[in-house]
């Protein structure tokens, strides 16, 4: 079946702390692993993606990190900022989807305190 | 402005009385697609389509039609809506080709059927 396993499903962080958010997946044919971030009321968008032919990517203060043999993939996210706080989201997919849909993990809820 | 809008944004309806919501996107996207979101259980896709009349169940088809008589227009259809379909909805479409690379989602419709 394909899964993807997200945790914690909750997490709060101190302002200025590393967020970390974990997920994995079972299906070897994905090779598309894309972050969504969702604020209250609003649609998930599109944070940052990674492909396996890397084991990280940065963009700013958020890093995806890719552990092919382990089927895993984390966000973290430094220096927290309260502008942080949302829902964050793990996918995966084939690149090239066909009928495969994206599969979403169940999402994390993210608050950072000051 | 490239956006995927969704109406109604809040409904409320009684069981088994058919309703519509509405999905329009200005960005000339292939693919489209919707999906439910409810607590602790992430986002679920139900319906999908790769192009204009080729539409596809997802994990969670029953209860929903879906019709793709125009490329912008993607409805959602609930012939009786029951209880158990009190949801979020979202919309999202996608560029062809690489259908699961970066989901354009709306806003979202709160769905309370009661």
């Amino acid at each position: 079946q394909q899964q993807v396993k997200q945790s914690p499903q909750s997490l709060i962080v101190q302002k200025g702390g590393i967020s970390i958010i974990n997920c994995a997946y079972e299906n070897t044919a994905f090779d598309y692993f894309p972050w969504y971030q969702q604020f209250p009321g609003k649609g998930p968008a599109l944070l940052i993606a990674i492909r396996p032919d890397v084991s990280e990517k940065k963009e700013g203060r958020f890093t995806i990190s890719f552990n092919k043999s382990a089927k895993q993939f984390s966000l973290h996210i430094m220096d927290s900022q309260p502008g942080d706080s949302a829902t964050y989201f793990c996918a995966a997919s084939p690149y090239i989807s066909g009928n495969t849909p994206l599969v979403f993990g169940k999402g994390t809820r993210l608050s950072v305190i000051a | 402005e490239a956006q995927v809008t969704q109406n109604p944004r809040y409904l409320i309806t009684v069981t088994g009385k058919k309703l519509t919501v509405t999905c329009s996107q200005n960005m000339n996207h292939e693919y489209m697609s919707w999906y439910r979101q409810d607590p602790g259980l992430g986002l679920r896709q139900i319906y999908y389509s790769m192009n204009v009349e080729v539409t596809d169940k997802g994990d969670v088809p029953e209860g929903y039609k879906v019709s793709r008589k125009e490329k912008r227009n993607f409805p959602l259809i609930l012939e009786s809506p029951s209880p158990n379909q009190t949801s979020l909805y979202f919309c999202a479409s996608s560029t062809s080709g690489i259908p699961n690379y970066g989901y354009t989602f709306g806003s979202g419709t709160r769905l309370t059927v009661v």
